[in-house]
């Protein structure tokens, strides 16, 4: 069975850090770019990061650009992403989603985690 | 990396089509034909319903395509079911490994 399992979200206070991890069984995770959405409670889905099957490109939004990180390791089937300085907007549930190509150009999310949610407040 | 336009909402009868669209740029939609399309039920994961612009993922109904003209996609679904009614949102390619949603549209199906 093809899962993404989400890791690390909780509550942070502002200006602080907070890494997620996603671990991937099911399918050959080298093969495939891995992103990082999110949604505010309430809100739509935002794309955050996607990262190419071998790391060689990677994609941030503009709201995150400069604070977050995203990162994989292929012998472990793991995705990560870093989030530096955090913000009450970053408040969210972060969804770790397969893509169903290599290259980190979101052609289709076809697998998607249940989210880890993650707080910002003091 | 502005986000694309969606209507806020949408609504239809059992048996009707409705079609959503979905506005962008000549920087994302205009471009690149890496357009897709999701539906979230309450308290789940989203699911895609239409890649590539008009490619229908293994397991989706026939009732959902999806279109393209110039910076405006488009999602049709006909033969509504009170299944369908969700939130549906779209997604581009918007270039050096970027993208870019919707704000989501809710469907009601009246």
């Amino acid at each position: 069975e093809v899962q993404l399992v989400e890791s690390g979200g909780g509550l942070v206070q502002p200006g602080r850090f907070l890494r997620l991890s996603c671990e991937a069984s099911g399918f050959t995770f080298d093969d495939f770019a891995m992103h990082w959405v999110r949604q505010a409670p309430g809100k739509g889905l935002e794309w955050v990061s996607g990262i190419s099957w071998n790391s060689g490109s990677l994609g941030y939004a503009d709201s995150v650009k400069g604070r977050f990180t995203i990162s994989r390791d292929n012998a472990k089937k793991s995705l990560y992403l870093q989030m530096n300085s955090l913000r009450g907007e970053d408040t969210a549930l972060y969804y770790c989603v397969k893509d169903n190509d290599a290259r980190a150009a979101g052609i289709a999310f076809e697998i998607w985690g249940q989210g880890t949610m993650v707080t910002v407040s003091s | 990396q502005s986000a694309l336009t969606q209507p806020a909402s949408v609504s239809g009868s059992p048996g009707q089509s409705v079609t959503i669209s979905c506005t962008g740029a000549s920087s994302d939609i205009g471009t690149y034909n890496f357009v897709s399309w999701y539906q979230q039920h309450p308290g789940k994961a989203p699911k895609v319903m239409i890649y590539e612009v008009t490619k229908r993922p293994s397991g989706v109904s026939n009732r959902f395509s999806g279109s393209k003209s110039g910076n405006t996609a488009s999602l049709t679904i006909s033969g509504l079911q009170a299944e369908d009614e969700a939130v549906y949102y779209c997604c581009s390619y918007a270039g050096r490994s970027t993208s870019v949603f919707g704000g989501g549209t809710k469907l009601t199906v009246l």
